[in-house]
């Protein structure tokens, strides 16, 4: 079946570095990537797309990877800060679906 | 600004009553969703509609149903309300038809059944 893997587990990094996060999918051809920031009681709020042709797309200080042979997307968060802090989500469509597959989201918290 | 507005924040219910989950979106969206979103699960997507009157099953559907009278509007109904059922519900609405577009999403509504 269709899967899509985040780490579970809560990344805990000091406020300046590169955080990472890692999204890995299983029978899958997506079409497409999504990233998304969730922040606690609020529904999430898209940050950045990345097609199945690109390798890469960078927005500010975020920078997101997409590797279909490994089926591996990287999000990566630079000079990170505490504002940081937050659930980020990867979602994957397939070509002509319209909607998206979740992963369950990992935690970031960035300490001052 | 998009904005996605959902009916409530919190609602309790009870077993067996029947329950409508409101979602508006004011920005000529035509596709519309409903997730619910639970811990180490994630958002998994109920239902979602892409046009007015028209409906697709996501990947759980079972216990629920929708409905979209008017483009801007999209309710999800619980028609016998159960425990397991106790979630966070989002909404989110996307530009276009086409699959390539960013979803936005409401603020949730956390549904307590007891």
């Amino acid at each position: 079946s269709q899967k899509i893997e985040q780490n579970s587990e809560a990344l805990n990094i000091q406020e300046g570095k590169t955080a990472t996060l890692t999204c890995n999918y299983t029978n899958y051809s997506p079409a497409y990537l999504q990233w998304y920031r969730q922040d606690p009681g609020r529904g999430p709020v898209f940050l950045l797309l990345i097609r199945e042709n690109e390798k890469e797309k960078r927005k500010e200080r975020l920078k997101v990877t997409f590797d279909t042979t490994l089926k591996q997307s990287l999000f990566h968060i630079t000079a990170s800060q505490p504002a940081d802090s937050a659930t980020y989500l990867c979602g994957i469509s397939g070509p002509g679906r319209r909607a998206l597959t979740f992963g369950s989201g990992t935690r970031l918290q960035v300490q001052p | 600004d998009v904005k996605v507005t959902q009916s409530s924040r919190y609602l309790v219910k009870r077993t067996g009553e029947k329950v409508f989950l409101e979602c508006v979106q004011d920005m000529d969206h035509e596709n519309m969703f409903w997730y619910r979103q639970d811990p180490g699960l994630g958002l998994r997507l109920i239902y979602f509609s892409y046009d007015v009157k028209m409906k697709e099953k996501g990947d759980i559907p079972e216990g629920y149903s929708v409905s979209r009278e008017k483009k801007e509007r999209f309710s999800l109904i619980l028609e016998s309300a159960s425990t397991n059922q106790t979630s966070m519900y989002l909404c989110a609405s996307s530009p276009t038809s086409g699959s390539y577009n960013e979803q936005f999403f409401g603020p949730g509504t956390r549904l307590t059944v007891l």
